[in-house]
């Protein structure tokens, strides 16, 4: 079984700081790592994933996040928040291929507000 | 490409009332999936369709219905709608189980107010 915890429902940022969207997983076998983001009232657009190779992903509109196994963690990060960065974060988690019938299990989200 | 699209966009119903929500895909995916969004829930899997001629329940299937029509359609179907039912809905379809197809891509929503 796999779950997923994003600590903080709401993180609000001042324009220009530094991001930090924290997610947990649980997983029995390596999982695959995805972030999400949406937009007011639009359908949820891939910001990165992590499947294997390289722990340090780097993704659209300058986010980027890091697979630590021992932490068992996939944070999200950006140097500096722009207005338009402000939307609702979602991280999940997917059993490798072959597994899971590849299913997506969703946190429950993190709504990132960016103060001017 | 218009990747996955979703009709109607908002509906009412009244509690009992039937409908079914479309979804079309057109990039040759050969997995499906319905999702629900609540506030505070983040998304919860309904049904989903692994490939064509399958379906199978996902974490939230009580009260729903699913039909994969062809390669490009699922649709989800509620029988006797019930005001725990109001919600977003969202269909994804992810391409297949090759490196490089593990992206789930998402219509933009139906939202559903059943009274």
């Amino acid at each position: 079984a796999q779950s997923v915890t994003q600590l903080g429902s709401h993180v609000s940022v001042s324009e220009g700081a530094l991001v930090l969207l924290r997610c947990n997983y649980s997983s029995s076998v390596p999982p695959y790592l995805f972030w999400y983001v949406q937009y007011p009232n639009q359908g949820l657009q891939l910001l990165l994933k992590y499947t294997t190779g390289a722990t340090l992903v780097k993704g659209i509109n300058g986010f980027e996040a890091e697979f630590k196994k021992s932490e068992t963690s996939f944070h999200l990060t950006k140097p500096s928040a722009h207005m338009s960065d402000a939307a609702e974060y979602f991280c999940a988690v997917s059993a490798p291929r072959g597994g899971s019938n590849y299913k997506l299990t969703f946190g429950k989200g993190t709504l990132l507000t960016v103060n001017p | 490409n218009a990747g996955v699209t979703q009709t109607p966009k908002f509906q009412v119903l009244k509690t009992g009332q039937s409908m079914t929500l479309q979804c079309a895909q057109d990039m040759n995916h050969n997995s499906m999936y319905w999702y629900r969004q609540d506030p505070g829930m983040g998304l919860r899997l309904i049904y989903y369709s692994a490939s064509e001629g399958t379906t199978d329940k996902g974490e939230v299937p009580n009260g729903y219905n699913v039909s994969r029509l062809n390669k490009r359609e699922f649709s989800l179907r509620l029988e006797s709608a019930a005001p725990s039912q109001t919600s977003v809905y969202f269909c994804a379809s992810r391409g297949g189980v090759s490196r490089g197809q593990e992206t789930q891509y998402f219509g933009p929503g139906t939202r559903l107010l059943v009274l």
